[in-house]
């Protein structure tokens, strides 16, 4: 069964100090993994989709990155505005389209 | 323009009663999917739909019944609701069932009394 394990679980940083989150996975067969932003209140908002190892996707102060067993979600110089829930999903492949979810890092940065 | 809309946001209601949510999108998309999430934030889906067709139905009770009227569509009917059942529901959409960039609404809280 496909699992999906994120650390840490929670993460407070101070504006401008880089952090990384990590996203490990056992799948059979990745179609996908996919980073997510949730705010309080608010559904899941889509951030990237990375396909194979060695792959890296940018976004404003977010990076991501992938290798055959984990993904890292680079912060660089966050500010409270960034402030959020971040999901890691994968996509294995299969018959059907199934997001397997992880529990999500709650990262707060402050002034 | 909300690309994945649900009503309602939130929901009170006892136990033993029904009830239904609703989900629409805009975004012409061809896979519409139910997850549940609970107090400990954790997204697992329930239900995937492509084109009016089932195609996962997880581990749900059969309590849980989702109808897909037309492809824009789908709605998530629920009996005999139990303490359980109080979570946050979302739907989401994708452009089809192998290409899974899914957008999700905002949710609907279900608290059930």
């Amino acid at each position: 069964e496909d699992q999906v394990t994120q650390s840490p679980e929670a993460l407070r940083l101070q504006e401008g100090e880089s952090s990384s989150l990590n996203c490990s996975y056992t799948v059979s067969g990745l179609r996908g993994l996919f980073w997510y932003r949730q705010d309080p209140g608010k559904g899941p908002e889509f951030l990237f989709t990375l396909y194979s190892a060695g792959e890296e996707k940018e976004k404003e102060r977010l990076k991501a990155t992938l290798t055959k067993k984990e993904s890292f979600l680079h912060i660089t110089a966050p500010k409270p505005e960034d402030s959020a829930t971040y999901l890691c999903a994968v996509l294995h492949t299969g018959t059907a389209s199934k997001l397997t979810f992880g529990t999500g890092t709650r990262l707060q940065v402050t002034l | 323009d909300t690309a994945v809309s649900q009503t309602p946001k939130y929901l009170v209601t006892q136990m033993g009663n029904d009830k239904s949510i609703k989900c629409e999108q805009n975004l012409g998309h061809d896979t519409m999917y139910w997850y549940k999430q609970d107090s400990k934030k954790f997204l697992k889906i329930m239900f995937s739909y492509n084109n009016k067709e089932l195609i996962i139905n997880e581990t749900v009770p059969n309590r849980f019944s989702p109808k897909s009227p037309d492809k824009a569509h789908l709605n998530l009917h629920i009996n005999s609701l139990e303490l359980g059942d109080s979570a946050v529901y979302f739907c989401a959409s994708s452009p089809g069932d192998r290409n899974t960039e899914a957008f999700f609404g905002q949710g609907t809280r279900l608290t059930v009394v």
